[in-house]
């Protein structure tokens, strides 16, 4: 089955600087990979996804990139807030009937002022 | 549209004793997902059901633990004689099923077992 690896595990950035957090897969039939941030107390949020047609994808301050040769994407956020600060989760799929998300292990991004 | 909804938000349960865990889907998704999150821990997968039928329950223990998502109504994570060790949050997920794999997450049910 699919297991997800993902690096750093905690993340410390001044605010403003980027952020940069990997993840590895290990299926190579996994086509959709998001990524989830998730605040103390709340559930993960959906911020940014990519399928495996396209190569990279962004969204204002964040994006994503996929490098399916290698089988790792990341995520990169730039000009980082406080606001920022949560744990990512990183998941991959294969986008068909029965099959489940396998998360990666989590990242702790602190955005320090 | 409302998002997941879960309830309730925070349950404690005496060991020994049930709990019942309910998740709503959004407006047009048919399938859900269960997952556990212990303390400083990443989400682990449970049970990935469609109305009246469950897909893979692979993550599931296989005593005390079941799952439904009945024609009506909410999708039920049910913990029979709940014991310390299950204390945690439970998470569920919604998706408009195959080909559209974009899952949203509920708040949470925070169990805890005294």
């Amino acid at each position: 089955g699919e297991n997800v690896e993902q690096h750093p595990s905690t993340l410390s950035v001044q605010e403003g600087d980027s952020a940069v957090i990997k993840c590895t897969y290990s299926d190579s039939a996994s086509n959709y990979f998001p990524w989830y941030k998730q605040e103390l107390g709340k559930g993960p949020q959906l911020i940014i996804d990519i399928r495996s047609n396209v190569g990279e994808k962004k969204d204002q301050r964040i994006a994503v990139t996929l490098n399916k040769t290698a089988k790792h994407f990341s995520l990169h956020i730039t000009e980082t807030q406080p606001e920022d600060s949560a744990v990512y989760f990183c998941a991959a799929i294969v986008d068909n009937y029965g099959q489940n998300f396998v998360f990666g292990p989590g990242t702790r991004l602190s955005v320090l002022p | 549209n409302a998002g997941v909804m879960q309830n309730p938000r925070h349950l404690v349960r005496r060991r020994g004793q049930e709990a019942r865990l309910r998740c709503s889907p959004m407006k047009g998704h048919s399938h859900v997902y269960w997952y556990r999150q212990l303390p400083e821990e990443g989400l682990k997968f449970m049970v990935y059901l469609q109305k009246e039928n469950i897909i893979d329950e692979s993550g599931m223990p296989k005593e005390r633990f079941s799952a439904e998502f009945p024609k009506e109504g909410p999708s039920i994570l049910r913990i029979q004689q709940v014991v310390r060790g299950d204390s945690a949050a439970y998470f569920c997920a919604s998706s408009p099923g195959t080909g559209q794999t974009e899952a949203f997450f509920g708040q949470g049910t925070r169990l805890t077992v005294v």
